[in-house]
């Protein structure tokens, strides 16, 4: 069965520090790929997805990932954390166009001011 | 454009009951998905509906069920509750498959 694994379970970063969060997930056809956020007390937002193209995507808040397929990898990054950005980052994968999004368990970011 | 819509916010059940939670999605978005948020297990998909049709369900007892109306409002509903039922539920609509899904806050179930 699909899966998505999420390599950090909790992060700690004092702000101005960059940051990447482990994602890797285990189909081996054609995916889309989702990060979302979810603030303290807040729905789950988007942050950015990948469906086809450029594997380097952009997304909100200076926030970007890289879908790299070789390695079944999908790494969020952001050059210096906020203290603003302090949530929970869930990774997820959609199997070709079907609606049912599978998501890793998550990474608690706390950015320390 | 108002988001999507879930209620009630908050609920409390006792083990046996059965729920009705109810979604209504952004205006001109006919997929609806439904997850279970948990502690312990995280995001789990339910189910997703598209045009009234269920096309994808989760890994759920027959005691999960869903319905979407014409209208793209859904439903759903769980029978006999358990202590385990607790969670959040979420939401989500997309319009079409090439955007990402739009997520609601979610009703908090408490089954006691």
């Amino acid at each position: 069965a699909q899966s998505v694994s999420q390599h950090n379970h909790h992060v700690i970063l004092s702000e101005a520090a960059s940051l990447e969060l482990g994602c890797n997930y285990s189909y081996g056809g054609t995916v889309n790929l989702f990060w979302y956020v979810q603030y303290p007390g807040q729905h789950l937002q988007l942050l950015l997805k990948y469906f086809s193209g450029d594997p380097l995507v952009k997304g909100i808040k200076g926030f970007e990932a890289e879908f790299i397929k070789s390695k079944f990898s999908f790494n969020l990054r952001k050059p210096s954390v906020q203290w603003s950005d302090t949530a929970e980052y869930f990774c997820a994968v959609n199997e070709g166009n079907t609606g049912k999004l599978i998501f890793g368990q998550g990474t608690t970011l706390q950015v320390k001011p | 454009k108002a988001g999507v819509t879930q209620t009630p916010r908050y609920l409390i059940k006792t083990r046996g009951q059965q729920v009705t939670l109810s979604c209504s999605p952004i205006s001109g978005h006919r997929s609806v998905s439904w997850y279970q948020q948990t502690p312990g297990q995280g995001l789990q998909f339910l189910f997703e509906y598209f045009s009234e049709t269920q096309r994808n369900k989760g890994n759920f007892p027959g005691r999960f069920s869903g319905r979407q109306f014409s209208n793209s409002r859904s439903e759903m509903n769980v029978s006999t509750l358990e202590l385990g039922d607790s969670a959040l539920y979420l939401c989500a609509s997309r319009s079409d498959p090439n955007y990402g899904y739009t997520f609601g806050s979610g009703t908090r179930l408490t089954v006691v």
